[in-house]
Formats: C-alpha cells, structure tokens, sequence
C-alpha cells in the first residue's frame, strides 16, 4: 500500500498478557517513529528509529515496552505484562529524511484495550 | 524543545477563512514551526511548515511573525471535513542525530459549522 500500515487495528487482551504491534512503513523510509495517544491527549512520543538502530528511545514508560526493527524496515512494539494504564491508541509514523525539514506520514493506529 | 500555546478550541463557519494562532515566545532561531492536524479516528496528517518566510500549499497557509514568536495556520475556506485537531509544534533544524522527534501538545480542537 500506499501509506503507513499497522495491525492490528484493534487489540483487547487482559492484563499481565503479552501484546504486539506492528508497524509497516512507506517502503523506502528510513526513520521510523512510535507514538501512544491517550483519550484527549495528543500523541506522546515513544521511540525513533533511524534505519535498523534505535536512536531515540527516551519516551519508552518502562522496560515493559521494546521495539525493535530488525531489517530496518517493518517494526514491532511489544508490550510485556500489560497493565490496563497502557489502554491507548498506538500511532506509528515514518519519514523519508529526518524529520528537520521533513514530514511524518502516521498511520491510522492501533487501538489497545487492557482489561 | 520550546513550547508552543494554542487555544483549547475554536469554531467557524463552513465556506469562510479561519485563523488558527499559536505562541511561541521561546522560539530559537533554528526551530522550524510545524503544524500537523488529526482528524477524528485517524493519525496526524502534515499540513504544512516553516522557518521564517510565510508559506503557502495546497492544505493552507502559514503567516509567521516577524519575531517568529507566533504564528498563524490559515484555512481560506473552511469544509466539514477540516473538523479537526490541529497542532503546533516546533522542531530544532540543526543537524542532532537522534533528536528528531515531533512534541505534540493538546492542539486545537476546531468546529466547523454548517
């Protein structure tokens, strides 16, 4: 496709369980960014990734969350434990150069929901 | 990066221009001013950015101050479908590798009346 993709779209899982995200950007990109959206809120940064290597990951909550992006390419975002606070709406966003001069092209998100 | 102030919410009416304002009073000279919009259900879209000359795209317009500690996103004519959360946002040019991250706040809610 044509844009950001991210799957799922939607996530219910129970609290204490294991939960993936992913993320495929526009092909070519080379940063990749994790962003979390609370109800009401605008979206809180997570993680940067520039080609395969994490150069930013300053907004990661805790060591329950991890992404990775292993062929610089597709990402994951893994959420170890899940409590329900980390029930939000997961954005991911890539770009072409950095994002001085450039813009973020985000997709539609994934839904978590932690019971 | 330097914060920017915007109003909680705004209305206007469908077909007529609206003026969408944004402080920026810390502003450093390499900070570029981005705006970026949210419309409900989906993720942030670009809408358009500038340094220090006003701009102008397919999306909008943005006049930036003088001082550049404001700035304005202009729509010349508003639809239904610019209902939507608009943010300002600032971001440092200067080569930092691994400090490239966009800084959202809560943005302006904006209603478009028919």
């Amino acid at each position: 496709g044509a844009g950001v993709s991210q799957t799922p779209s939607n996530k219910v899982t129970e609290k204490g369980k294991y939960v993936e995200l992913r993320c495929d950007p526009i092909s070519g990109h080379t940063a990749l960014y994790w962003y979390r959206q609370s109800l009401g809120q605008g979206p809180e940064f997570l993680i940067y990734f520039q080609g395969t290597g994490a150069a930013d990951d300053s907004g990661l909550p805790n060591d329950r969350f991890f992404a990775v992006r292993p062929e610089g390419s597709v990402s994951t975002l893994k959420i170890q434990r899940t409590e329900r606070g980390d029930s939000a709406v997961y954005l991911c966003a890539s770009s072409l150069i950095p994002v001085r001069g450039g813009e973020l092209f985000f997709g539609e998100g994934s839904r978590l929901t932690v019971l | 990066d330097a914060k920017t102030t915007q109003p909680n919410s705004m209305e206007s009416n469908e077909e007529e221009p609206v003026h969408l304002p944004c402080n920026h009073s810390t502003i450093s000279g390499t900070d570029y001013i981005h705006w970026y919009r949210q419309l409900p259900s989906q993720g942030p879209e670009y809408v358009i950015h500038g340094l220090t000359s006003n701009v102008n795209n397919r999306m909008a317009s943005l006049a930036i101050a003088e001082d550049r500690k404001s700035s304005t996103l202009i729509l010349h004519r508003a639809t239904l479908r610019d209902a939507a959360v608009y943010y300002c946002i600032l971001r440092d040019s200067r080569s930092n590798f691994g400090n490239e991250k966009l800084t959202f706040g809560t943005g302006t809610r904006l209603t478009i009346i028919p």
